[in-house]
Formats: structure tokens, sequence, C-alpha cells
């Protein structure tokens, strides 16, 4: 039972345009979320998060947005660079602090010339 | 910034043998977790450690058992491994479960664990 979906296994995005992942759960326990980067054979980098008492949250060029209604979180990159390819993970956690994550199956990012 | 180390990079077993995976957490960072993510799958949670105490228990097979010592070091150790153990291990870390809010989980680099 995948409780983190993303549906999209890779994108493909022109250098200086928008990219935007998107991920859907559906446990409603479900309170903080996160996105991470892997690169192969590295471990997950943290990028941003969220708590479900907010919708919005921005760091530099990341910006995610939660519609709790929806059950649904989108990662914004603007503008999006070379460097930025990679595999996003969306995850999620439930209760108070320090609870396992829930990974979705991940977005292969492409940023192309 | 220190970073969670992991120990060895890479391990080869054959089946049967038994291993065992290091973690050392981010200074100050009292809690642990490790993931198992097999080829073309994404990271599933294994168990975690909050103050030397197991505080979660994910999908981990009874061949393996996992610690936290003192100095909030951890040990993931696997015995009579399968074929299907083949994976990347992780271990990530953060700030305990104090104060009832989330905190974010680093990752270390991770171990890759190929067993023939």
């Amino acid at each position: 039972d995948q409780q983190v979906k993303q549906n999209s296994p890779s994108l493909s995005v022109q250098e200086g345009r928008i990219s935007i992942l998107n991920c859907d759960y559906t446990n409603s326990m479900f309170d903080y979320f996160l996105w991470y980067k892997k690169y192969p054979a590295e471990g997950p980098t943290f990028l941003i998060s969220i708590s479900s008492i907010k919708d919005k949250n921005e760091d530099g060029r990341f910006t995610v947005f939660l519609n709790k209604s929806a059950k649904h979180l989108s990662l914004h990159i603007v503008p999006s660079q070379p460097g930025d390819s990679a595999v996003y993970f969306c995850a999620a956690s439930a209760g108070g602090g320090g609870n396992k994550l829930t990974f979705g199956t991940g977005t292969q990012l492409k940023v192309e010339l | 910034a220190a970073g969670v180390i992991q120990s060895p990079r890479h391990l080869i077993k054959e089946k049967r043998e038994t291993a065992t995976l290091k973690c050392y957490p981010i200074p100050r960072h009292d809690t642990v977790y490790w993931y198992q993510q097999g080829p073309g799958q994404d990271p599933q949670f294994l168990i975690s450690f909050y103050e030397k105490m197991q505080s979660d228990k994910g999908s981990i097979p009874d061949r393996f058992s996992a610690q936290q010592f003192s100095d909030y070091h951890s040990e993931l150790n696997m015995s009579s491994l399968e074929l299907g153990d083949s994976a990347l291990y992780f271990c990530a870390s953060s700030l305990g479960l104090a104060g009832g809010y989330q905190e974010t989980q680093y990752f270390g680099p991770g171990t890759r664990l190929l067993v023939l």
C-alpha cells in the first residue's frame, strides 16, 4: 500500500524554466512533509519541509505548497538549473516529532540546457 | 557542517554470512533511523532509536537487530544474509522527540550491501 505517491517517474525541463514536482498522499495522519534530492549512490539530501499547519514554505529557489483537503503537495523550483537534475523524493511523517518517514517513489528531474 | 557518517560504504558478503553496519549521527542528534532502499525502490523504514531506546520499528526482518550506544552511534546487525538483502542501507539522524514537534532527518551517504 503506497501511502505516498509521485505519479510522474520523470520530468524534463529547460534551464531557467520552472520545475513542478507533485506528490499525493493517502494517510490523513501525516502532518509533516519533506522533499529530498538524491543522486545515484548517495544519501538523500534535505531540501525543504512543510508542516500541516502551513500551506506554503519558501527557501530560495524552492517552494513547497500543501493542499491538505486534496492531500497533495508540490515542489516548485524556479529557475531550474542543470545541477538540479536528480531524483526527488517526497516524504511524510505522522504524529509528533522524529517519526519515521514514508517515501514516495521518486521523480527523476532532468534540466536541459 | 558535520554530516551523518556511515561505514563501511560498500560491503560484499556471501549468503548466510553476517554483516554489521555503523552509523555516526550529526553531533548533538540523539535520534537515529535506518532505512533500506532496494534497486528501483523508495527507501523503506527499518527501525529507529531515541536516547538509546528503540522508538519505532518498521519492516525489519527478525534476522536483523540494531542498537544505539551511549555516544549515540548506532549499529545494524544483519545475520543469515539472503540475496534479497542486497540494497542500499541509509542511516538518518535528527534531534530528539522532545517537544512534540517535527525535526528534519538528515541522511548519511549509505552503505551498499551486496550479498552473493
